[in-house]
């Protein structure tokens, strides 16, 4: 089935440092890639989005690039913040059974410090 | 308005008590999801409704019953559950063609005593 693998975590970074969390897929079509972030104690929100073979997303100084060569979907931001700190999940969208059925990654924690 | 509403925030329940979640958007959204996620781990899927039909049950004990009363509401009943259920409840909603992304409540904390 479809499925998605983030790197492990978590992440730690100063202030100001580039972030990559590093998401590859798996999809028998053409799936939507997303990145979802969670706060602590906290529902989960759409970070960005992309829909087709090298669209990019990007929101708040994060973007990534849907690679279909590479079934990759890398999350990048050139300087982090502190407020930055949270889960980030790497997610995919595929048609199931006439729906289509949001598939996550394992997560990925950052933390961010001054 | 891209706002996905769960109340309670947060419940404590006994193991024989009944209860329910409660999950409303108004988006016209026709797709409706729960999800059950544990500390440090991703949401698992566990309903969908798509045009206020069950279209996917992910084998999830029947002391969990969905029902989805109409386009903008989603419920979850609770039943002799256990504590191992204590865990982050989460709805969801999308579209159920073409732009498919998926918009989250804030969850509902359960906590089985």
């Amino acid at each position: 089935g479809d499925s998605v693998t983030q790197m492990e975590g978590p992440v730690t970074l100063s202030e100001e440092a580039f972030l990559t969390i590093n998401c590859t897929y798996t999809a028998t079509g053409y799936p939507s890639l997303f990145w979802y972030v969670q706060y602590p104690g906290e529902g989960l929100q759409l970070l960005l989005k992309a829909t087709k073979a090298d669209d990019k997303g990007s929101n708040k100084g994060f973007e990534a690039t849907y690679r279909k060569e590479t079934t990759s979907f890398h999350l990048e931001k050139g300087s982090v913040q502190v407020s930055d700190s949270a889960v980030y999940f790497c997610a995919l969208s595929a048609p199931s059974g006439g729906s289509y059925i949001p598939t996550f990654g394992r997560g990925t924690s950052l933390i961010v410090h001054p | 308005d891209t706002e996905v509403t769960q109340t309670p925030k947060h419940l404590v329940m006994g193991m024989t008590n009944k209860k329910s979640l409660k999950c409303e958007q108004h988006m016209g959204h026709r797709a409706m999801y729960w999800y059950k996620q544990k500390a440090k781990k991703p949401p698992e899927l566990m309903f969908v409704y798509s045009y206020e039909k069950l279209s996917i049950n992910e084998s999830v004990p029947s002391r969990f019953s969905p029902e989805c009363p109409n386009s903008s509401l989603l419920n979850l009943h609770l039943h002799a559950l256990q504590p191992e259920d204590s865990a982050l409840y989460l709805c969801a909603s999308s579209q159920v063609q073409g732009t498919t992304e998926a918009f989250f409540g804030q969850g509902t904390r359960l906590t089985v005593v």
